[in-house]
């Protein structure tokens, strides 16, 4: 499975935008960039995945690299409850799909 | 429109105990993934289920089993239970030909 590479921990500020980096240079043309997040004592939640373009929802906004080696999920204005573990996940290519390979992710605290 | 849910909550078992987790999909989804998350690890998956076969195996043994029923509900089941597989299980679900998936809240299995 291709690997994903995240920092351990970031900070943030109420009210800021965040930016989580993930590097991912041995994606395949056909693993889909996903990213979840778990909140304290909860299951994953989905936030967005794209595959080549930037993506938007309601959530977050991610932005690919042009070479797709890296990808950057972006939190608009954070606010208390987004402080989790955010995990970038490659899946869907050969092997891969159905399953998600989780990483230790990145612990995000966001400050009031 | 209920989300996946998981039952029991919580659950105590002795070594060489035998134990079955129970899934139900959100609406709509006929695949059921499970995950096992050991304390500050990220979720590994076990085994996928589509039209009542496995169809994808993580790296565990096969104390670890599983079923899934003609309503796409699911159970997990663990024999001879040992220490270390004292963990949070998760259950996710899905449509066959999406990659996203969303999660339960877990069963917290403690083994004594």
């Amino acid at each position: 499975d291709a690997k994903t590479t995240q920092p351990n921990s970031m900070e943030s500020n109420e009210e800021e935008p965040v930016h989580l980096p993930c590097n991912h240079s041995t994606i395949s043309g056909t693993d889909y960039i996903h990213w979840y997040r778990q909140l304290p004592s909860q299951g994953p939640e989905y936030v967005i995945h794209g595959l080549t373009s930037n993506v938007n929802n309601r959530m977050a906004s991610l932005a690919i690299a042009e070479d797709r080696k890296s990808s950057t999920l972006i939190l608009h204005r954070a606010t208390l409850r987004d402080a989790a573990v955010y995990y970038c996940i490659l899946s869907g290519g050969g092997t891969s799909y159905g399953k998600l390979t989780f990483g230790q992710g990145t612990i995000l605290t966001v400050h009031p | 429109d209920a989300g996946v849910t998981q039952s029991p909550t919580h659950l105590i078992k002795t070594r060489g105990q035998q134990v079955t987790l129970r899934c139900s999909p959100k609406s709509g989804h006929d695949t059921v993934s499970w995950y096992q998350q050991a304390l500050g690890q990220g979720p590994q998956f076990i085994f996928q289920y589509y039209e009542e076969e496995e169809r994808q195996r993580g790296n565990f043994p096969d104390r670890f089993s599983g079923h899934q029923f003609p309503n796409y509900s699911s159970e997990l089941n663990v024999n001879a239970l040992l220490l270390g597989d004292s963990a949070l299980y998760l259950c996710a679900s899905s449509l066959a030909a999406a990659n996203t998936q969303y999660f339960g809240p877990g069963t917290r299995l403690t083994v004594l």
